[in-house]
């Protein structure tokens, strides 16, 4: 069975930093892309970041967080990272990661649970 | 606001048809088939119910399906029924920059 499980998510204040993990099991980790999405409370889905599998693992940003976030993947550990620096009140949102599949689509497959994270002083 | 335009809220009766529609650009659901549909209950993973436009993954039920017209994409439920209840997010991937794009969200009740 496929799950992703979140976690690193908490309060922290505005202009700081946080790391979230997404740990993976039941597939076959370093064949798949993996993306983060995020939901701000009472608001709808907004994607976050992409790393691809393999190959050096190329990444993608959305515009609102690019040059603050980072994304990696250690593939030893089955799980994929997002580094949040200089966060902001806007970033308060649950976050979520999702497993990518590229040739069907560039669909978000299966998802995990989320982490909450709170920015506020 | 959201990049992909849906009706905040839907919704029918058991038994009834109900069709959720999702605007976007030629750029991104006009231009590709990467259009999926999400359903999500706060506080749950979101799930997957739609792929490339009309594809369904396994265990989703075939009175669910999905459909594109130009820059409109649409999920459609024929024969609603108190399960498919929930939040529904249309996304399409944008291949002119390379991200993601979801619409508001619509929110589906049964009555």
């Amino acid at each position: 069975e496929v799950q992703l499980l979140e976690s690193g998510g908490g309060l922290v204040q505005p202009e700081g930093s946080l790391r979230l993990s997404c740990a993976v099991f039941g597939f076959t980790f370093n064949n798949f892309g993996v993306t983060w999405v995020r939901q701000a409370p009472g608001k709808g889905l907004e994607w976050v970041s992409f790393i691809s599998s393999r190959d050096g693992g190329g990444t993608i940003y959305a515009d609102s967080v690019k040059g603050r976030f980072t994304i990696s993947r250690d593939d030893s550990k089955n799980t994929v990272y997002l580094q949040m620096n200089s966060l902001r009140a806007e970033d308060t949102a649950v976050y979520y990661c999702a497993k990518v599949r590229w040739n069907d689509g560039r669909v978000f497959e299966n998802w995990g649970q989320g982490t909450l994270v709170i920015v506020s002083s | 606001q959201s990049a992909l335009t849906q009706p905040p809220s839907a919704s029918g009766s058991p038994g009834q048809s109900v069709t959720i529609s999702c605007t976007g650009t030629s750029g991104d659901v006009g231009g590709y088939n990467y259009v999926s549909w999400y359903q999500h209950h706060p506080g749950k993973a979101p799930k997957l119910v739609i792929y490339e436009v009309s594809k369904r993954p396994s265990g989703v039920p075939d009175r669910i399906s999905g459909s594109k017209s130009g820059n409109t994409a649409s999920l459609t439920f024929s024969g609603l029924q108190a399960e498919d209840e929930g939040d529904y997010y249309c996304g399409s991937y944008a291949v002119y920059n390379s991200n993601w794009v979801f619409g508001g969200g619509t929110k589906l009740t049964v009555l």
